[in-house]
């Protein structure tokens, strides 16, 4: 079954500091891989996709993550953090095939520091 | 494109009284997912559909939780005899069949007294 483990439910950062939150998926097909983020009180928003078409993947606001079939990872960086990135953070996976559910994984709070 | 709506925004209720959920997906979307979020989880699966056919539904989904999404349009998640433990925020997400990426609505709030 497919599944995303998030490593640290909570990180902090500096503004202007580099953003890593860390993310390994499992999954036994090749997977679509998301990163959403939620601010306070709301519905989530996607950040950036993977699927398959360039294993770096760009996203809004500055973000992106680069996919390791080798490590099973999908990790998101920002070089530099706004106050405005604070939110929590959730990634998920989806196979490519049979039934397509999406799995989340139980989230990163970040905390930016001014 | 109005993007996915969900009604009510907040609901309290009465531990044993039912209730009813409905969501609005983006209109040309086809699949339709169900997703039940507590304070500091990830959003949980629920059940999701393809048009009108219920393709998938969580194990861990008891009973008392039914979905239906009638015409492949809107849909609705009904919980009865509620208890307290069903408090959390249910989302809703609509999607393509090719695209992959959930666009979510704002959800839900359930409290249970």
């Amino acid at each position: 079954a497919q599944s995303v483990t998030q490593l640290g439910s909570h990180v902090s950062v500096s503004e202007g500091a580099l953003v890593l939150l860390r993310c390994n998926y499992s999954s036994s097909v090749p997977p679509y891989l998301f990163w959403y983020v939620q601010y306070p009180n709301q519905g989530l928003q996607l950040l950036l996709k993977y699927t398959s078409a360039a294993t770096l993947v760009k996203g809004i606001n500055g973000f992106e993550a680069e996919f390791k079939k080798s490590e099973t990872s999908f990790h998101l960086t920002k070089p530099s953090a706004h106050m405005s990135d604070a939110a929590e953070y959730f990634c998920a996976v989806k196979n490519s095939g049979g039934y397509q559910k999406v799995t989340f994984g139980t989230g990163t709070k970040l905390q930016v520091i001014p | 494109d109005t993007g996915v709506s969900q009604d009510p925004r907040h609901k309290i209720t009465k531990r044993g009284q039912n209730v009813t959920f409905r969501c609005d997906p983006i209109s040309e979307h086809n699949r339709l997912y169900w997703y039940r979020q507590t304070l500091g989880q990830g959003p949980e699966f629920l059940t999701y559909f393809q048009n009108e056919a219920q393709l998938e539904k969580s194990r861990l989904l008891s009973d008392r939780f039914s979905a239906e999404r009638p015409k492949g349009s809107f849909s609705t998640l009904e919980i009865q005899r509620t208890e307290q433990g069903d408090s959390a925020m249910y989302l809703c997400a609509s999607s393509i069949e090719s695209g992959g990426e959930l666009f979510f609505g704002e959800g839900s709030r359930l409290t249970v007294l």
